[in-house]
């Protein structure tokens, strides 16, 4: 099985802040890689697929990077409705959830 | 814009099968370009994938559940069924059911997802 190790489990930050979330693999993904947003009560929303293409609709201060077994989600201008949950998903053997950031208000 | 819809007993007893379907609003579940999952969240916790099922009919189980998992698709109906045998009370989670979308030939990530439903296992 794939492992997924996503850090920091909790960021507080300022609206404005530049935010980097980082998840690495366990094995090498060949870029199969997906960050999802997930707000209280809520589904998780696609943002980035194939580790840097931007989902449908989504805003563009959202950015996926990385490859092999490192991927990076950065929000470059924090906005009010950008705090919730993320998760990065590998999508390279079966799929496999990273454990959660939570961005939460400084 | 396609809606999924889970829904099924809250309820379960240990030991017991836990049962969720999965309705579909459009016809892009014949489409070969989708294929269906299951992935549930504990309270508080993190996402599980569960499984997934395509439109030829099959199935692909996460390593850790395949023992218990069963999911079926009725394209007919279109909905898609979810089978969880012996359930116990780690089985108590909040049940997404997913669109998942093949890019380049590969399933990849979900595109839709259902509200979800709260399934829990209890006497």
């Amino acid at each position: 099985d794939i492992q997924m190790t996503q850090s920091p489990s909790t960021l507080a930050a300022s609206v404005g802040d530049r935010v980097t979330i980082t998840c690495r693999a366990s094995q090498d993904l060949n870029n199969w890689l997906a960050w999802y947003q997930q707000k209280p009560g809520k589904a998780p929303k696609v943002l980035i697929y194939q580790a840097s293409i931007l989902g449908s609709g989504v805003p563009s201060r959202f950015t996926g990077s990385g490859s092999e077994t490192e991927f990076t989600l950065t929000i470059s201008s924090l906005q009010p409705d950008d705090f919730a949950t993320y998760y990065c998903q590998q999508y390279g053997s079966y799929s496999t959830f990273g454990g959660g950031t939570k961005v939460e208000i400084k | 814009q396609v809606q999924l819809q889970e829904s099924g007993p809250g309820l379960v007893k240990p030991s017991q099968t836990l049962s969720l379907t999965c309705s579909v609003s459009d016809d892009s579940i014949v489409i070969g370009s989708f294929a269906w999952s299951w992935i549930r969240q504990p309270a508080g916790k993190g996402l599980e994938w569960i499984g997934r099922i395509f439109t030829s009919g099959y199935t692909t189980y996460s390593p850790s559940l395949k023992n218990r998992v069963t999911i079926s698709l009725d394209t007919s109906k279109r909905q898609f069924s979810l089978k969880l045998s012996s359930v116990t009370a780690a089985d108590t989670a909040v049940y997404f059911c997913a669109r998942t979308y093949i890019f380049d030939y590969r399933p990849a990530y979900f595109d839709s997802w259902g509200q979800g439903t709260l399934v829990a296992v209890s006497s």
